[in-house]
């Protein structure tokens, strides 16, 4: 049961490089979501997808870009890459069955930029 | 616009005793969820209950409980028999029905000590 799986799991990027965070699960959700976690804090919604071909921005979505080609996965790109994104990145996907369930979450993505 | 505050950044407990994690909300909705997921070293975030508002009957799973208290917009976490691997970072969340959203709280610490 692989469930959410993020890669890397660590990362240090240099100011301005670019890069993308893999997520991809294997529970035939609608729902995904990248969140961010900086310390001392919980996480904050940076963009989310209700299905293939849809996504929307959330709480924190500037300097990132996302795409859903397909229901298994959620990549999200940084683009010239700034200190403030330091910070642990999240994937999380979630069934829709009419009602709000469990969000399943990947380990994380551990970012430093440098 | 949801909010989630928890006020206690850290505490600590007994093995095998009790200890109570506080949370309030504010949410203008009447359909909402809210959640408590555990955050242990690992980064690994673990749902640990979910409690759906219009439900009057708290939630229990095991040895975790809830106290909802709807009025007062308040969503505490009780763990019974504290044990050594209860240790992590604790989050409150909450969802409003037909968004899968999350918004949580800044977080809290938990100790077990031996």
């Amino acid at each position: 049961n692989a469930g959410v799986t993020q890669t890397p799991k660590f990362r240090i990027l240099k100011i301005g490089q670019s890069m993308t965070l893999q997520c991809a699960q294997d529970m035939n959700h609608n729902y995904m979501y990248w969140y961010r976690q900086d310390p001392g804090m919980g996480l904050k919604l940076i963009y989310y997808s209700v299905g293939a071909g849809i996504t929307d921005k959330g709480e924190v979505p500037n300097g990132y870009n996302v795409s859903r080609s397909t229901t298994e996965d959620f990549p999200l790109r940084l683009e010239l890459a700034a200190p403030s994104q330091t910070s642990v990145y999240f994937c999380a996907s979630s069934s829709d069955r009419g009602q709000v369930t469990e969000a399943f979450f990947g380990q994380g993505t551990r970012l430093t930029v440098v | 616009a949801q909010t989630v505050t928890q006020s206690q950044p850290e505490m600590s407990v007994q093995e095998a005793e009790t200890v109570t994690l506080s949370c309030t909300y504010d949410t203008s909705e009447s359909d909402y969820y809210l959640f408590w997921y555990k955050q242990p070293p690992s980064r690994q975030m673990i749902l640990v209950i979910r409690q759906e508002a219009y439900k009057q009957q708290n939630a229990t799973e095991n040895r975790f409980s809830v106290n909802f208290q709807k009025a007062a917009k308040s969503f505490s976490l009780k763990i019974s028999d504290s044990q050594l691997g209860d240790a992590a970072m604790y989050f409150c969340a909450s969802a409003t029905g037909g968004s899968e959203k999350l918004v949580f709280g800044k977080g809290m610490k938990l100790t077990v000590n031996p």
